[in-house]
């Protein structure tokens, strides 16, 4: 079954504005990460936050951690067009090193 | 610091062949991990690999896949007499010794069968 889910599945907005994307797991994790994949592109690693975490930052991104309700956010501010691409959450557990992904948020930055 | 290299980028084989993807962590990195991707679905575990030794491959399937991380050299995925639905993105990644560490990604190879 799906360990990591993003909602939505597809977000448009407008250049400038901020951009949020969820992403909820089933099993106890050890971290969450999350990347961004441009069309036909390999993985960047953007930000990996530890499950004794709540939030982290990164330039323009913000991540938060809820492990009580199993979820985490992806907060981008101020978009631009570079931004467009998918993004997904990659979870990893303390018995297992392999990453489980989620199906991915399609971002489009309309400028 | 040259990033996870993969080769070819783009293969194309007819059903039948066989396909060998290669993958070279990044310096320093002695995990190796593959992951394949279908179009529009996020990346799938396939087998994690330290030097010489398959740790996990709860993902591979179980006929026709295989994958080494010789001593010397780079990791290999090999796929025997290919069929269409193996066409995909096949992802390598590496990572250094220890858990929870950042897996980071190679370019992919895209794997298209006729």
């Amino acid at each position: 079954s799906q360990q990591g889910e993003e909602d939505p599945q597809a977000l448009s907005i407008q250049e400038g504005e901020n951009a949020t994307m969820n992403c909820s797991y089933k099993t106890s994790i050890n971290n969450l990460q999350w990347y961004r994949q441009n069309s036909g592109r390999g993985l960047v690693h953007l930000i990996l936050i530890r499950s004794n975490e709540r939030e982290k930052h990164s330039g323009r991104l913000r991540v938060t951690l809820d492990t009580s309700k199993k979820s985490s956010s992806l907060l981008i501010t101020a978009s631009r067009a570079a931004d467009t691409a998918s993004y997904f959450c990659a979870t990893d557990s303390s018995w297992a090193q392999k990453l489980v992904f989620g199906q991915g948020t399609r971002l489009t930055i309309n400028p | 610091n040259a990033g996870v290299m993969q080769n070819p980028r783009h293969l194309v084989r007819r059903r039948g062949q066989e396909a060998r993807l290669r993958c070279s962590p990044m310096k320093g990195h002695s995990h190796v991990y593959w992951y394949r991707q279908l179009p529009e679905e996020g990346l799938k575990f396939m087998v994690y690999l330290q030097k010489e030794n398959i740790i996990d491959e709860s993902g591979m399937p179980k006929e026709r896949f295989s994958a080494e991380f010789p001593k010397e050299g780079p990791s290999i995925l090999r796929i025997q007499q290919v069929v269409r639905g193996d066409s995909a993105a096949y992802f390598c990644a590496s990572s250094p010794p220890g858990a929870g560490e950042t897996q980071y990604f190679g370019p992919g190879t895209r794997l298209l069968v006729l």
